[in-house]
């Protein structure tokens, strides 16, 4: 039972305009939600968070845009760079269960 | 510089085998992780530590096993019981644990 689902395998975004990652879970227990970058061979890096107190956080190009209505999350990240090709990890902690659960990942391609 | 050290990077071990991973951070984080991932699947969470002497199962703790008589070292142990032992292994730790603030860069365990 995947609680955390990226359902989108990969994306494509010419450089310089935004990328929209999504992300959406079906456990109402999460109370903080992270991305994560990983690059190939490497392990994942943090990237943002945000508590579930909170419907946005921001920090530099990325914002991450909380709808807890409607169990999702997105990751923008403007303006794109080829930099910023990776994969992008959704995941969620629930105090309760006080674990980090993961989504599959998204690939992200930024086209010169 | 601070970080996380596992080893090796590249494993190939006999089925039938135990065989130990490596873990060790300088960081001094008194939580650390182990995942796994696999092709198509996000991270899964074999096993945590949130303090010395102590640690939990994940989500797939079967066929593995733990120890952490450090703070800085948490090695994992996959045993011969373990059907599907070929995957990415990560290791993580963290000072917050709604997140992981910092991970491994990963051994690749090949079993033939």
């Amino acid at each position: 039972d995947q609680q955390v689902k990226q359902n989108s395998p990969s994306l494509s975004v010419q450089e310089g305009r935004i990328s929209i990652l999504n992300c959406d879970y079906t456990n109402s227990m999460f109370d903080y939600f992270l991305w994560y970058k990983k690059y190939p061979a490497e392990g994942p890096t943090f990237l943002i968070s945000i508590s579930s107190i909170k419907d946005k956080n921001e920090d530099g190009r990325f914002t991450v845009f909380l709808n807890k209505s409607a169990k999702h999350l997105s990751l923008h990240i403007v303006p794109s760079q080829p930099g910023d090709s990776a994969v992008y990890f959704c995941a969620a902690y629930s105090g309760g269960y006080q674990k980090v659960t993961f989504g599959i990942g998204t690939k992200l391609q930024v086209i010169p | 510089d601070g970080g996380i050290t596992q080893s090796p990077k590249y494993l190939f071990r006999k089925e039938g085998q135990n065989v130990t991973l490596s873990c060790e951070q300088n960081l001094n984080h008194d939580a650390m992780y182990w995942y796994r991932q696999d092709p198509g699947q996000g991270l899964r969470l074999i096993y945590y530590s949130q303090i010395v002497n102590d640690f939990q199962k994940g989500d797939i703790a079967e066929g593995y096993s733990v120890s952490r008589e450090k703070k800085e070292s948490f090695p994992l142990t996959v045993t011969s019981a373990q059907k599907n032992p070929t995957a990415f292994y990560l290791c993580a730790s963290s000072i917050d644990p709604r997140g992981l603030d910092a991970f491994g860069s990963g051994t690749r365990l090949t079993v033939v």
